[in-house]
């Protein structure tokens, strides 16, 4: 069974910048995983953020941004607003399957 | 605009059958897949499988096969998520997601099922 990880938790100052990862037990994370990245925040569907590595949805604001970064696909966020606090979902493609990460809880402090 | 409609909250006792719907409109419904995603309390989200509204094609995780089943009604453009025999642990809110080739973008709601003695 895949299992993709990503930080349990990262703290940020307001202001400031933070990249989450999101690495693949199966080996480094190329474009042909397609990662996706998702936020969530209590109480609220998932909402997406970024597609196929780098590419933002019409909705996703401009700090945020994606890549692949040492064999992991990396999201990061800057200047980040209070309103970011949140927990971040990265999803790859195997194939026919997809598998979410683990999650990210990011505080902004 | 595009849409995901959920069904409502559903409370079940175990060993019964459940069907939830997820009914899509704005966009050409069968010019998508389905995804179905599970997140259970407190934790994060799992991948269940999805679905090809325009022919019902269907690829299930591992961790799911076997256990639910998808389906879909072109004509109403709603699909679905069933459960023959539900277990406790089955108790989780479930989402469904328009999914394109290589991302997914607009997400339901979220169905809240809960199964309690």
């Amino acid at each position: 069974q895949t299992v993709v990880t990503q930080e349990p938790s990262l703290t940020v100052s307001p202001g400031g910048t933070v990249t989450l990862t999101c690495a693949s037990s199966t080996g480094a994370v190329t474009s042909g995983n397609y990662p996706n990245w998702f936020q969530q925040k209590p109480g609220q569907a998932p909402r997406a953020l970024i597609y196929s590595t780098n590419n933002k949805h019409s909705w996703t604001p401009a700090r945020f941004s994606g890549s692949l970064l040492g064999g992991k696909a990396a999201l990061t966020l800057s200047g980040v607003q209070p309103e970011d606090e949140a927990e971040y979902y990265c999803l790859l493609y195997y194939g026919g399957a997809q598998v979410f990460g683990t999650g990210t809880k990011v505080t902004v402090l | 605009e595009v849409q995901l409609v959920q069904s409502g909250a559903e409370v079940k006792k175990p060993g019964e059958s459940l069907r939830i719907s997820c009914k899509g409109s704005g966009y050409s419904f069968t010019g998508y897949w389905i995804t179905w995603v599970r997140q259970m309390p407190g934790k994060g989200l799992e991948w269940m499988g999805r679905i090809d509204p325009s022919d019902s094609y269907s690829n299930y995780s591992p961790s799911f096969q076997g256990h639910v089943t998808f389906s879909a009604d072109k004509p109403i453009n709603t699909a679905y998520l069933q459960w023959s025999s539900l277990q406790a642990s089955d108790t989780a809110m479930y989402y469904c997601v328009r999914q394109g080739t290589t991302w997914s973008d607009y997400w339901g709601q979220g169905t809240l099922v809960t199964v309690s003695s």
